[in-house]
């Protein structure tokens, strides 16, 4: 069973924080995925990375960075969080051009 | 813009009857399509697939079609079980290498299955 794990269910932040979402996944997938989920907008590409040290800027990257120094290891950086980031984070894995694994998400609260 | 669109926010279907969900996309260059069922406070999980080449997948009780032309695909469930209650979410991708497996994902609609 392949199984993406993320740092934290729930996290509450201070506006202008510095904030790292972690992600692992142990199937030795090649692509990695951070998606942000908020309510009647579904589910929207935040960065994505193809391989170790590479990464690609998906559909709303302002504000996130992302690193990928390991396979398995996929991190999420909000440089001085906002209210407006105040979202679900979902971290995804997949093998090539296939379905994507998800882990169970980040609720975080950007106060 | 969303390229992706699913214009019903939320379903509520008697167990045992058909559920019909529905999903619009607005890019032409997708050909392969998904479909993603969302549990509360978990991560999406797999549901179905389907290639352009197709206009019609089935697997057990789920059964996804397309319509190429019409730029439309639907998921339909039958039956209906209390346990399909869930957000799912239709998915898209382009299925190119350059396109890395990103997927475009509709607003999602909320099932809920009475008994």
């Amino acid at each position: 069973d392949v199984k993406v794990t993320q740092s934290s269910r729930y996290l509450v932040k201070r506006t202008g924080e510095k904030v790292f979402l972690e992600c692992v996944q142990d199937m030795d997938h090649e692509n990695m995925f951070w998606y942000r989920q908020d309510p009647g907008l579904g589910l929207r590409l935040i960065y994505f990375s193809y391989d170790v040290k590479m990464k690609e800027k998906g559909d709303i990257p302002e504000g996130y960075s992302v690193s990928r120094e390991k396979k398995e290891r996929f991190s999420l950086i909000l440089e001085s969080a906002s209210t407006n980031q105040t979202s679900m984070y979902l971290c995804a894995s997949s093998p090539a051009l296939d379905e994507q694994y998800f882990g169970p998400g980040t609720r975080l609260t950007v106060t | 813009d969303q390229q992706v669109k699913q214009n019903s926010p939320s379903l509520s279907v008697q167990e045992g009857r058909i559920s019909i969900l529905n999903c619009d996309y607005t890019n032409s260059m997708f050909d392969y399509f998904l479909w993603y069922k969302k549990y509360p406070a978990e991560g999406p999980t797999f549901l179905i697939s389907i290639s352009s080449i197709k206009d019609k997948n089935e697997d057990g009780r789920f059964t996804v079609f397309l319509n190429k032309s019409a730029k439309h695909l639907s998921l339909h469930i039958v039956p209906s079980q209390p346990g399909d209650s869930a957000v799912y979410f239709c998915a898209a991708s382009e299925g190119t290498p350059d396109s890395w497996g990103k997927l475009q994902f509709g607003a999602g609609t909320q099932v809920v299955v009475t008994p």
